[in-house]
């Protein structure tokens, strides 16, 4: 496509549970980020993928939070054993090599309850 | 570390007034990228400006304008003859070298135009 994808738009949890959330970055971006938006809030950085290199985790809040990009293309973020706390919107981003255009996807609203 | 302060959280014009939205950073690095974004209700992240911290040219773009002036670490945006379209929350934000590592970004000032 032609934009960042981000699947599922909307997610409501249970509180312990655990979810997987999915982007699919602009073809060719070799750069992916992941976003969290709280109610009100900024977004803050969660971890930063860039080619094949190791990603920058600095800044996962905890170690119920990992993401995975295979094959330099599509990323899952993963949060296990959710709490209520996690709830937000997820964004996800992407930027092709060698020059700026950071790109958002839409967003996955996350809702533990 | 790098920083970026919003310090308006929501301000409220009417309809064809003018409104600029303060962006103060603070970074170490020479080298760095200024970006202001919308938001609008849909949620999606509308790329608004980057801007070099070598280039301390101001830009028009329509009805927008930005100021960026290093000597306050400032990098503010006005909007001329805001429009209720205008409604959204603005975001400011930083990234060093490249422009390719990750944004920091100020809370953002939500903005409200009334007809």
């Amino acid at each position: 496509g032609a934009g960042v994808s981000q699947s599922p738009s909307n997610k409501v949890t249970e509180k312990g549970k655990d979810v997987e959330l999915r982007c699919d970055p602009i073809s060719g971006h070799t750069a992916l980020y992941w976003y969290r938006q709280s109610l009100g809030q900024g977004l803050e950085f969660l971890i930063y993928f860039q080619g094949n290199s190791a990603p920058d985790k600095s800044g996962l809040p905890s170690d119920r939070f990992s993401a995975e990009r295979t094959g330099g293309s599509v990323s899952t973020l993963t949060i296990q054993r959710t709490q209520q706390e996690d709830s937000a919107v997820y964004l996800c981003a992407s930027s092709p090599p060698g020059r700026y255009g950071y790109t958002f996807g839409s967003g996955t609203r996350l809702t533990v309850v | 570390a790098q920083k970026v302060t919003q310090a308006q959280t929501e301000i409220s014009v009417v309809e064809k007034e003018d409104v600029t939205l303060d962006c103060v950073y603070e970074t170490r690095d020479t080298t760095y990228y200024l970006f202001w974004y919308k938001q609008p209700p849909s949620g999606e992240l509308v790329f608004l400006i980057r801007r070099n911290s070598f280039d301390e040219q101001n830009e028009i773009s329509g009805r927008y304008s930005w100021n960026f002036q290093k000597s306050t670490s400032s990098f503010n945006f006005t909007i001329t003859a805001s429009q209720v379209v205008d409604s959204a929350v603005y975001f400011c934000a930083l990234s060093e070298n490249s422009g390719n590592t990750p944004l920091v970004f100020g809370k953002g000032t939500r903005l409200s135009v009334i007809a």
